[in-house]
C-alpha cells in the first residue's frame, strides 16, 4: 500500500514568515494530495488538494507544489498568523472512478509566535 | 459551513456500556464514509469504509463485533461501539465525500469517548 511520509513533525515560525511542510509518497499510482488542518478538539479541515495533473496551486496565503518524479509534495504557508497554529496532515489517494481511500502521514504541528 | 455533521461530540460511559455515534451528510449523499481513530498527538487511522446498502469494509485488526458500522441511508452512518472498555476511550472522526471524481473528503468535528 500507500506510504507517506511528512517532516518535520514540529515547526515553530514568527508572525509574519513562511512556513514549509513536506510530504513523500511511495505509490505512484496516487493522483490526488489533499492537506488538513486539524485544531485541538476538532476534525481535520481542507484547506487545499492537488491533483497529480497539476504541478502548483494557490490559494491565497497557501499553496501545494507536486513533484511527480520525485514522488513530493509540499505545503506553503506566507505571511503567517498565530491562527494558524495547528497540526496539518499531508494525505495521498488513488483516485478512479471510485473513491480512494487516503493514507495520511503523520501531521506537523504548526506554532506561529506573536 | 459544514459538510458533515457528527454526533455527539463527546461522550462519556461506563465500561461494559455500548456507545453509538452518527455520521450525517449535511446536503449531499455519500455512498461511503470512512470511520477513522486518533490517537492523542498521531495521525487519523482508518477503521473501515462504510458503504450504504452494504457491509462495511474493515481494516486490518480492527473488531468488527466490537466497531459495529451501519450505513443505513444514503446521509447517515453510525459506528457503535460495543461493550465499551477503557482502551477504547480515543477521538472518533468520521468523512464523507459526494463521490465524484472532483470531491473532496470533508471530515466531521470527531467524537471524544471516555470509558470509565
Amino acid at each position: 500500500g500507500e506510504n507517506v511520509e511528512q517532516h518535520p513533525s514540529t515547526l515553530s515560525v514568527q508572525e509574519g514568515d513562511s512556513a514549509v511542510i513536506k510530504c513523500t509518497y511511495s505509490d505512484s499510482a496516487s493522483n490526488y494530495f489533499p492537506w488538513y488542518k486539524q485544531e485541538l478538539g476538532k476534525g481535520p479541515q481542507l484547506i487545499i488538494d492537488i491533483r497529480s495533473n497539476v504541478g502548483e496551486k494557490k490559494d491565497q496565503r497557501i499553496a501545494v507544489t507536486l513533484n511527480k518524479t520525485a514522488k513530493h509534495f509540499s505545503l506553503h504557508i506566507t505571511e503567517t498568523q498565530p491562527e494558524d497554529s495547528a497540526v496539518y496532515f499531508c494525505a495521498a489517494s488513488n483516485r478512479g472512478s471510485t473513491l480512494g481511500r487516503l493514507y495520511f502521514g503523520r501531521g506537523t504541528q504548526l506554532t506561529v509566535w506573536p | 459551513g459544514a459538510v458533515v455533521s457528527q454526533h455527539p461530540s463527546w461522550v462519556i460511559c461506563k465500561s461494559g456500556t455500548s456507545v453509538k455515534i452518527e455520521c450525517r451528510s449535511l446536503d449531499f449523499q455519500a455512498t461511503t464514509m470512512f470511520w477513522y481513530r486518533q490517537f492523542p498527538k498521531q495521525s487519523l487511522m482508518l477503521m473501515a469504509t462504510s458503504n450504504e446498502g452494504s457491509k462495511a469494509t474493515y481494516e486490518q485488526g480492527v473488531e468488527k463485533d466490537k466497531f459495529l458500522i451501519n450505513h443505513a441511508s444514503l446521509t447517515l452512518s453510525t459506528l457503535t461501539v460495543t461493550s465499551a472498555h477503557p482502551e477504547d476511550s480515543s477521538f472518533y472522526i468520521c468523512s464523507a465525500s459526494r463521490g465524484f471524481y472532483n470531491s473532496p473528503l470533508h471530515f466531521g468535528n470527531g467524537t471524544r469517548l471516555t470509558v470509565t
